[in-house]
């Protein structure tokens, strides 16, 4: 089974901080991708990833950077947290075009 | 351009009886089409997917879900739900050959006792 792992299930940080999300997967797979989720506005792609060192901007990239230095990890990265950016967040990965992406759990962060 | 609706954004059913999950789809091109299931406070699960096989798909946990061209439709059927299906369910289409997935706004499902 793949597994994606999301470092943190909860972080509570302060405005102004950066901030950063990890995510693992062990599937050897190429794409990986970060979304938040937030009520009725469902998941919107942040930045996705095809291959170590890529990264291409989704629909919210602003506010957000990414770093793919090994194919395994993908980080999200919040320059100067605001409370705009409490969330929850959602990191996956895929192998191919169009193939099912696997999720991880999530991390619920809060910035106060 | 792609879509997706979700046609309920919640279904109430009584344990034991059928789900329906309905799921409407625009594609330009072949389509690959997924089910996932979220839980309160956790990641997506997929369920099933559809990638141009055959166009009934079993999934995990009893569901199934049937691809219709002609109605471009890709709902999601269970014959007889138990309270654990309680959740929200997401509809994704992706085109073959792009990384970009258009999820629909989600169904929540409620079990009734």
């Amino acid at each position: 089974d793949v597994k994606v792992t999301q470092s943190s299930r909860y972080l509570v940080k302060r405005t102004g901080e950066k901030v950063f999300l990890e995510c693992v997967q062990d599937m050897d797979h190429e794409n990986m991708f970060w979304y938040r989720q937030d009520p009725g506005l469902g998941l919107r792609l942040i930045y996705f990833s095809y291959d170590v060192k890529m990264k291409e901007k989704g629909d919210i990239p602003e506010g957000y950077s990414v770093s793919r230095e090994k194919k395994e990890r993908f980080s999200l990265i919040l320059e100067s947290a605001s409370t705009n950016q409490t969330s929850m967040y959602l990191c996956a990965s895929s192998f191919g075009r169009g193939g099912p992406q696997h999720f991880g759990d999530g991390t619920r962060l809060s910035i106060l | 351009a792609q879509s997706v609706t979700q046609l309920d954004s919640h279904v109430s059913v009584s344990e034991g009886t059928p789900v329906l999950l309905r799921c409407n789809y625009s594609s330009s091109y072949s389509p690959s089409l997924f089910w996932y299931v979220q839980h309160p406070n956790k990641g997506l699960q997929l369920l099933l997917k559809y990638t141009s096989a055959a166009t009934l798909v079993k999934g995990i946990n009893g569901f199934e879900a049937e691809f219709k061209k002609s109605e471009t439709s890709f709902h999601l059927t269970k014959p007889s739900a138990h309270m654990s299906d309680a959740a929200e369910y997401f509809c994704v289409v992706s085109d073959l050959g792009t990384y970009k997935y258009i999820f629909g706004t989600g169904t929540r499902l409620k079990v009734l006792a």
